[in-house]
């Protein structure tokens, strides 16, 4: 069974300040890690796919790095802007299996 | 260029009773997946389909079937409702690949079971 967990839960930041999350996943049979931005009333929408150990990907002030080795991706919010609130989902694939497994999210909002 | 369509938007049934949900892919795509949203949880794999057959599915009753057609718009089915069944259902789309595409989401139906 592939366990997917994210931190924190929620978190709150200050408008200007930079922030960072946490994905976890089992690192065997890792294929593809996957973040998406969910903003209220709004459908989710992707971030980043990522395979490669130690690849990073950049959007904007948006970035995101990948640890296959120790199962573990990061997120990086530079200068939050209130644009930036909203649910950060990752999900995580294994080899041979189309199933994508979703984490709980952290919610983030950004205090003007 | 249209996105992932879903119908109906809300939907309001009682316990016992059948539901079918609809799905539109974007454009160009031909595989889709559904996933169950309830409240406090992540998104949970449904069933995927491509080439109009279910090519996995994830822990989910047989209760819960679908239907992909020609024109890659999809179908959930939902039978003997129950209060647990009450949740967001999102339909997602890509393209068939080596599996590492990104999906791309609809807004959702919203069911309560009643």
């Amino acid at each position: 069974i592939l366990n997917v967990e994210q931190s924190p839960q929620s978190l709150h930041v200050q408008e200007g300040d930079s922030t960072n999350f946490t994905c976890s996943f089992p690192s065997s049979n890792f294929y593809a890690l996957h973040w998406y931005r969910w903003e209220t009333a709004k459908s989710p929408e992707a971030l980043f796919v990522m395979t490669l150990n130690g690849d990073e990907k950049k959007k904007g002030r948006i970035s995101a790095t990948l640890n296959t080795k120790e199962g573990y991706s990061y997120l990086y919010i530079k200068g939050s802007q209130p644009e930036d609130s909203a649910t950060y989902l990752c999900a995580a694939k294994n080899f041979g299996n189309e199933k994508l497994t979703f984490g709980t999210g952290t919610r983030l909002t950004i205090i003007p | 260029d249209a996105g992932v369509t879903q119908s109906p938007t809300h939907l309001i049934k009682t316990r016992g009773q059948q539901v079918t949900l609809r799905c539109s892919p974007k454009s160009g795509h031909d595989t889709v997946s559904w996933y169950q949203q309830a409240l406090g949880q992540g998104p949970q794999f449904i069933f995927q389909y491509y080439e109009e057959e279910e090519r996995q599915r994830g822990n989910f009753p047989d209760r819960f079937s679908g239907h992909q057609f020609p024109n890659y718009s999809s179908e959930l089915n939902v039978n003997a409702l129950l209060l647990g069944d009450s949740a967001l259902y999102l339909c997602a789309s890509s393209l068939a690949s080596f599996g590492n595409e990104k999906l791309f989401f609809g807004s959702g139906t919203q069911l309560s079971v009643l």
